[in-house]
This record gives structure tokens, sequence and C-alpha cells, in this order.
């Protein structure tokens, strides 16, 4: 089945330490987002990249970055955690039809 | 600025009490108004999109509606199953996609 797959499920780092959380999508669609979920929130909106174009929300912090190495793959880079950024990173595509497919999301603990 | 509101923020029903769950929005230009349920620990997962006031789908216990302001996800004779988050958003035409805070669900046996 086509899919969005996002690896790894759990993923625990050290405060400060670098982290990165991969997304890998079989749909071919041409838009990949990265959204943060904080619980019990909505889904907020980090970055997009629109085949290799990247667009960065204006509010997303500067230790967040992103890698779109080519049309299945996108990664997430934090570069330097801190105990605010634990959340739920949930990777989505979509194609110019509209709608979005969610991977089953990474849940990021901080310690 | 594109918002969107859900309410209420949680919700208690028995197995079989039918209720309706809320969503408010204001857009540029309406492109779609989707409807996503989500488990604790997962990600979203798509149930219906709505294009145009008057549309109405539905899915087993499930029916969306849309107007030009809102739109209602109809729950029929629910059962614990249905327990989960179910959360709102559009997308308008610049593609850009904005997420309500989600309805807490919880079906009671």
């Amino acid at each position: 089945d086509a899919m969005v797959i996002q690896n790894p499920r759990y993923q625990v780092t050290q405060f400060g330490k670098p982290v990165t959380l991969s997304c890998s999508q079989t749909l071919n669609h041409n838009v990949m987002y990265w959204y943060q979920q904080k619980s019990s929130q909505a889904p907020k909106l980090l970055f997009h990249y629109y085949d290799k174009d990247f667009n960065n929300e204006a509010d997303t912090p500067d230790n967040f970055q992103s890698r779109r190495p080519n049309t299945s793959f996108c990664f997430l880079d934090i570069r330097s955690p801190g105990l605010g950024d634990a959340a739920m990173y949930l990777c989505a595509t979509s194609n110019l039809q509209g709608g979005y497919t969610f991977g089953s999301g990474t849940r990021l603990t901080v310690v | 600025e594109d918002q969107v509101t859900q309410s209420p923020e949680a919700l208690r029903l028995q197995e079989g009490e039918s209720s309706s769950l809320n969503c408010s929005y204001t857009v540029s230009g309406l492109r779609g108004l989707f409807w996503y349920r989500q488990d604790p620990g997962k990600g979203p997962e798509f149930l219906f999109t709505l294009y145009s006031a008057g549309e109405e789908k539905e899915k087993e216990r499930l029916k969306a509606t849309l107007t030009k302001k809102e739109s209602f996800l109809h729950i029929t004779a629910p059962k614990p199953e249905d327990s989960a988050t179910y959360l709102c958003a559009v997308q308008n035409y610049g593609q850009n996609f904005v997420f309500g805070p989600g309805t807490r669900l919880s079906v009671l046996p």
C-alpha cells in the first residue's frame, strides 16, 4: 500500500544533542510537510517542500532544519534539542489535488 | 488570517448516544475542509473532504456536513472504538492547511 512512513516511532535524545527524524513516502506526492504537535494541541506547521523548493514558516525556530534529498525522503534535523522540543513530529504529503496523508509520527523525548 | 475553531473541546458520550462536533472557520478562499481522526500517539487518519456548502459525506456512523461558515461531524449511535480526537482543517487556494485544536471524544460502554 502506498503510504507515508516515519522512523523511528519513538526517539529519545539528550538535551543539546542533535537528532534527525526521517520520513519516506511511496505516494509520489510532490509536497512534503513537517508538523510539530504537542499534547492536546493542533499540529503546527514547521516547514514544507514543494518539490525541491523549501518553505519555512515565519515562526519556526532556527534550531529546526530540513532536507529533502529526493522525492521520496524528507528529514527533520533538530540541531540542539531543548526540553520544549519534546513533542510528536508528523510528516505529511500532498499533491496538487489537495488533501494530506500523514505518517504515524515520531514521538520525541528530550532528557 | 485563516482560522479554525472546534467545539466542544471534549465530549463524553454513552454508547449509542448520538451527537455532533462543530468546526467553525474563516478562510480567504476555501479549497477544502478536512476531517481527521487521531488516536493517541498516532498520526491523523483521513476521514472526509468537503469542498462546497451543502455537501455531505458519510462513512459508517459518521456524517460530515458543510456550510459557508462551519462544518459538523455527526456521530450516530457511537461505539467505544469511536473514541479519539477529531481534527478539522481548512485548506486555502494557496495550499496552506490550518488545523483546529480538535475535539476529544470519549464513548463510554
